[in-house]
């Protein structure tokens, strides 16, 4: 069964540094996730991307975050320098299509900033 | 805006018992409506949607969930439970028009108990 890829699973960073969490989609899905998930709480929507741009963010998408397809197979999320509150699970997901159609979810990256 | 309400943080129950994870929302126009589990250490798993048509939807490893307009409710139900049951519950929730993300609830803890 396809499914959608995550790596690493778990990256630890120092404050300020730059990180890239980089995920696979499922290769015939055409819609774009991030979330993240901070211990203990609710999952958060971060961006939506399709058909090569941002098509919605979430106020905790600042100019920290950036979000790119480099080779049509790959989808990032780089996070230009780390805040100790950036710690969270990171959530990958893709979609068919969007609104009635579910969205699969990648086993996420645990990102720790120290 | 959308919101999903959970109010329960945890549910126990015994093996073999039916079990209800309760679930409200709040969107402008029509809901698409979706339940994922999170086994420990794991993504998100789909486990049902509501989209339309019958209001009773039946999903995966026997789950299935009731969406009431009127409550603007859409519990989760199995009339059995395993133990292996044992994981976080999300709710969501997504607008029926445009590429809107989807929208979680904060999670409901399910323990099932031999």
């Amino acid at each position: 069964e396809p499914e959608v890829t995550q790596t690493p699973s778990h990256q630890v960073t120092q404050m300020g540094q730059e990180v890239i969490l980089r995920c696979v989609p499922i290769s015939n899905h055409l819609y774009f996730y991030w979330y993240r998930q901070i211990l203990g709480q609710k999952v958060e929507f971060l961006v939506s991307f399709y058909n090569n741009e941002i098509s919605e963010k979430s106020e905790i998408f600042d100019d920290q975050f950036s979000v790119e397809r480099p080779d049509g197979s790959n989808f990032t999320l780089k996070i230009r320098s780390t805040k100790l509150e950036d710690s969270a699970m990171y959530f990958c997901a893709s979609s068919v299509r969007t609104e009635n159609t579910e969205a699969f979810f990648g086993q996420g990256t645990r990102l720790t900033v120290v | 805006a959308q919101s999903v309400a959970q109010p329960e943080d945890q549910v126990n129950v015994a093996e073999g018992n039916p079990l209800t994870v309760k679930c409200t929302y709040s969107v402008s126009g029509n809901p698409y409506l979706f339940w994922y589990v999170q086994y420990p250490n794991r993504g998100l798993q789909f486990l049902l949607k509501y989209i339309t048509g019958d209001n009773l939807v039946k999903g995966s490893y026997g789950f299935e969930a009731e969406f009431n307009k009127s409550q603007t409710s859409f519990h989760l139900k199995k009339p059995s439970a395993l133990v292996s049951d044992s994981a976080l519950y999300f709710c969501a929730v997504r607008r029926n028009s445009g590429n809107t993300p989807l929208v979680f609830g904060k999670g409901t803890r399910l323990s099932v108990i031999a």
